[in-house]
């Protein structure tokens, strides 16, 4: 089964808006991770979130993490159409031994 | 420098017949991944080396699967016989110990088995 499960699975913002997009996970994490996919390519890495960290900054984007309810946000600002993608979370589970578990996606439209 | 390379792109094959996807990691990079992408179960991880040595086959579907990686810059993930459910798109990725569980993926081998 998924371990993060993200919302909303599409969303559609005009250029220049805030994107939002949350996921929520099940067990203990060491950290959480943000991926980009563009159509027909593979993941790319945004940002990584450790658990003693509540947020985190990386140019346009904004990682919120909260252990408490098992949650984190990504804030993308000021959207251009190049942010059109596919926008993964990704666990470290505690225990986990190397591997990351994703979440089922968000899928980011940016319109002119 | 390079990133993560898979061969082929794409891949058409018939039922029953063998695939095999190839895959060179970052250089240096000592964890390589391999992961299988549909749109009704999202992206799973199939198997993981460490070192060369196999750590984690747990999420490989059936034996007809099967991952190998003979040394450090080389990896294939064969699949024998092939079945129509087996067509997705294949992720290799790569990372090194030093760098907090970063992945790095390389492009996809999408196979059509029909």
């Amino acid at each position: 089964s998924q371990q993060g499960e993200e919302d909303p699975q599409a969303l559609s913002i005009q250029e220049g808006e805030n994107a939002t997009m949350n996921c929520s996970y099940k067990t203990s994490i060491n950290n959480l991770q943000w991926y980009r996919q563009n159509s027909g390519r593979g993941l790319v890495h945004l940002i990584l979130i450790r658990s003693n960290e509540r947020e985190k900054h990386s140019g346009r984007l904004r990682v919120t993490l909260d252990t408490s309810k098992k949650s984190s946000s990504l804030l993308i600002t000021a959207s251009r159409a190049a942010d059109t993608a596919s926008y993964f979370c990704a666990t470290a589970l505690t225990g986990g031994g190397n591997k990351l578990t994703f979440g089922t996606g968000t899928q980011l439209k940016v319109e002119l | 420098d390079a990133g993560v390379i898979q061969s082929p792109r794409h891949e058409v094959t018939e039922m029953g017949q063998e695939v095999t996807l190839r895959c060179k990691p970052i250089s240096g990079h000592d964890y390589l991944f391999w992961y299988r992408q549909t749109m009704m179960r999202g992206l799973e991880l199939l198997i993981y080396f460490n070192n060369n040595v196999p750590i984690d086959d747990s999420g490989m579907p059936e034996d007809r699967f099967s991952a190998k990686m003979p040394n450090a810059s080389f990896s294939t993930l064969k699949i024998q016989p092939s079945e129509p459910r087996d067509s997705a798109v294949y992720f290799c990725a790569s990372r090194t110990s030093g760098k907090a569980d970063t992945q790095y993926f390389g492009p996809g081998t999408r196979l059509t088995v029909l």
